[in-house]
């Protein structure tokens, strides 16, 4: 009964490379939701993806990040010429239809997440 | 934009203690949820409140939403060290979009036993 999968866990990147973060939803969900933790904050809201579109994007950085959630596969979120303001925990969450309120328990529809450090 | 003002920021308190971690808006939400969230995890649901006015319990967590759904609080009777952890709250809006939350930024609580 896996949960959101997230990998991978830590990734390492040094400026100007390009980080890519993937995110496989639960088995069934169609819908993903992006967050970005920085140190010592709480979780902003990036972008929300169903599969093959974008629904929202209002906070994704206008430059340099993009996200897909392809018809098969994970969704991907990519952060080209990554710089050290990058470095935060990433998190993805899922849920089956957009009319389904997100629970997110120790079961998990919440992934544990990427850490991306930028050296 | 909405915004959750989340206070106090850091709390560090003796074993046995009681405490409230207090949740913030001038916006209205559908639904106010509290997480907790370890290093190195994922925030982990501890409950959600829908109704202006709704009381959840979780053993020694209290969890209150206010009537006009701007505000919510929780409470913790007699911590203990492994109540230690980020406290998150978050507000969903509801219609189409139930998982783009606002989220407070936290509140660290250490309990020293």
């Amino acid at each position: 009964n896996a949960g959101v999968m997230q990998n991978p866990r830590h990734l390492v990147r040094r400026r100007g490379q390009e980080a890519r973060l993937r995110c496989s939803p639960m088995k069934g969900h169609s819908h993903v939701y992006w967050y970005r933790q920085l140190p010592e904050e709480g979780l902003k809201f990036m972008v929300y993806l169903q599969k093959e579109n974008i629904i929202d994007e209002s906070g994704m950085p206008k430059e340099r990040f993009s996200a897909e959630f392809p018809k098969e596969g994970p969704s991907i979120l990519r952060i080209q010429q990554v710089v050290r303001g990058d470095s935060a925990a990433y998190f993805c969450a899922s849920s089956p239809h957009a009319g389904a309120r997100i629970i997110m328990n120790t079961e998990a529809f919440f992934g544990q997440g990427t850490r991306l450090t930028v050296v | 934009t909405q915004l959750l003002e989340q206070s106090p920021q850091f709390l560090s308190i003796q074993e046995g203690e009681n405490l409230t971690v207090y949740c913030n808006s001038s916006s209205v939400f559908s639904s106010l949820q509290w997480y907790r969230q370890e290093p190195g995890e994922g925030p982990v649901l501890l409950v959600t409140v829908v109704t202006g006015g709704e009381v959840k319990k979780l053993k020694r967590l209290t969890f209150q939403f206010g009537d006009a759904r701007k505000d919510s609080s929780l409470h913790i009777t007699a911590a203990q060290p492994g109540d230690t952890g980020l406290y998150l709250c978050a507000g969903g809006i509801g219609g189409t979009s139930y998982g783009k939350l606002t989220f407070g930024q936290g509140t660290i609580l250490t309990v020293h036993p």
